[in-house]
């Protein structure tokens, strides 16, 4: 598709319920990240993959936290055992190449944790 | 990457100029400046990028110093839906993720 994808668009758990987020990348483009908002302050870079492999995860949590993209399917961010603190804006992203100046975002997936 | 140093907040007058400065005075020869925008609760927009001269597209200019310890984000005619949070970022070019500060919430007034 011409934009990121990013489903659902509200995402309601309680305490210590699963949560998983899905993000399509435009077509073509090699690179996905995915980026945490927590109450429109700073944005906090969680993971990046090129194609299926994992690019830089230093960003993510070492619990909880995992991330895939798979061939021929939307990418995932999943959160196991939801806390308070996790409830953010969940953005992905794409770009082209590793090069590209230019990265695309999603509009997002809120998650509110109860 | 670079940190860099935006004021929090700006007002704008509608029709006018909008200067958005941005410090980066730790910025690495071959770090590029970025800026985003996030209109509302929206995923942040691309605007402009770029390295030591000065640069121009259909959104906006970008004026570096040449010291290149800092830049400014010119959009030259505001309208009432540039309202948003901007965000100057340095990078350099094949790094593979954008590193987004707090940003300037600029406003622009009818």
């Amino acid at each position: 598709g011409e934009e990121v994808a990013q489903t659902p668009k509200h995402l309601v758990r309680g305490e210590g319920q699963k949560a998983k987020l899905y993000c399509a990348p435009i077509k073509g483009h090699s690179y996905v990240f995915w980026y945490q908002q927590v109450l429109k302050n700073e944005f906090k870079f969680l993971i990046s993959f090129q194609n299926e492999n994992v690019f830089d995860e230093t960003g993510m949590p070492k619990e909880r936290f995992s991330a895939k993209c798979l061939p021929n399917s939307p990418c995932s961010l999943e959160i196991q055992a939801t806390k308070l603190e996790d409830s953010a804006v969940y953005f992905c992203a794409s770009s082209y190449d590793r090069g590209s100046e230019k990265l695309f975002f999603g509009s997002g997936t809120q998650l509110s944790v109860l | 990457d670079a940190k860099t140093t935006q004021p929090p907040s700006m007002d704008c007058a509608e029709g006018r100029a909008a200067n958005l400065p941005c410090n980066h005075s730790t910025i690495s020869g071959n770090e590029y400046v970025y800026w985003y925008r996030q209109i509302h609760s929206q995923g942040p927009q691309y605007i402009i990028h770029g390295l030591k001269n000065n640069e121009t597209n259909e959104m906006a200019s970008l004026i570096i110093t040449e010291d290149r310890k800092s830049s400014t984000l010119i959009l030259p005619h505001a309208t009432l839906r540039d309202t948003a949070v901007y965000y100057c970022i340095v990078r350099v070019r094949n790094n593979n993720d954008m590193r987004f500060g707090a940003g300037t919430r600029l406003t622009v007034k009818p």
